[in-house]
């Protein structure tokens, strides 16, 4: 069966540090992968999603960015983490488009 | 364009009571995905149910129940005998090619 696991579950970082979350899915071969944010108390955003290794669509112009070095590994980083930058983080995969959307644990990033 | 509403923020009943969560979407594909999932209070999203666009049959699951009816627009979510653990922010999605609209989410709250 296929799992998908991120790391790390919780982070707190000061303001101007980098960031790297990342995200693996296990059990399957070329998955979609897709990062989401959901800030406090506030609704899903897709940031980026991938169809397969190197090939990142952004959805929201940030100071984020995704990387894919490998077919089932996605990477969320960030040379310099801003206060809006705080929030939960959900990495996320499908089989093919318009399959179902699996999600990882999610990571709580805080930055002070 | 393709969007999800979610016109309840928040519902609070008394368990045993019967709940329905609503949901309305548009999108001008002929060919789309519903779908709903739960979030506990952990932050995980958790998959429910998935639906294309031309099963218009209603789908029951133990005590809950979906009524997709595509003259309205509207992919409804219905939790008979509503238990303590149903509490959570339930999220319906709408598949656009490959990714997945949310709507901002109906928190539940099941008073014991």
């Amino acid at each position: 069966s296929q799992t998908i696991h991120q790391w790390p579950a919780t982070l707190v970082q000061p303001v101007g540090s980098p960031l790297s979350l990342e995200c693996t899915v296990e059990g399957t071969s070329n998955p979609n992968l897709y990062w989401y944010r959901q800030a406090a108390g506030r609704g899903l955003q897709l940031l980026f999603y991938s169809v397969g290794i190197g090939q990142i669509s952004s959805e929201v112009p940030q100071n984020l960015s995704a990387s894919r070095p490998q077919d089932r590994q996605f990477i969320l980083s960030s040379k310099k983490l801003l206060l809006s930058d705080s929030g939960f983080y959900l990495c996320a995969w499908s089989m093919t488009s318009g399959n179902t959307i699996y999600f990882g644990e999610g990571s709580w990033l805080t930055v002070v | 364009a393709q969007k999800v509403t979610q016109a309840q923020t928040e519902i609070s009943v008394v368990e045993k009571e019967d709940v329905t969560l609503d949901c309305v979407y548009e999108t001008r594909d002929t060919t789309y995905y519903l779908f709903w999932y739960k979030q506990p209070p952990s932050g995980e999203l958790v998959f429910l149910i998935r639906r294309n666009s031309f099963d218009e049959q209603n789908e029951i699951s133990g005590r809950y129940s979906w009524n997709f009816q595509k003259s309205t627009s509207s992919f409804n979510f219905t939790i008979t005998a509503s238990q303590v653990v149903d509490s959570a922010v339930y999220f319906c999605a709408l598949i656009n090619t490959d990714k997945l609209i949310f709507g901002t989410g109906t928190r539940l709250q099941v008073f014991p």
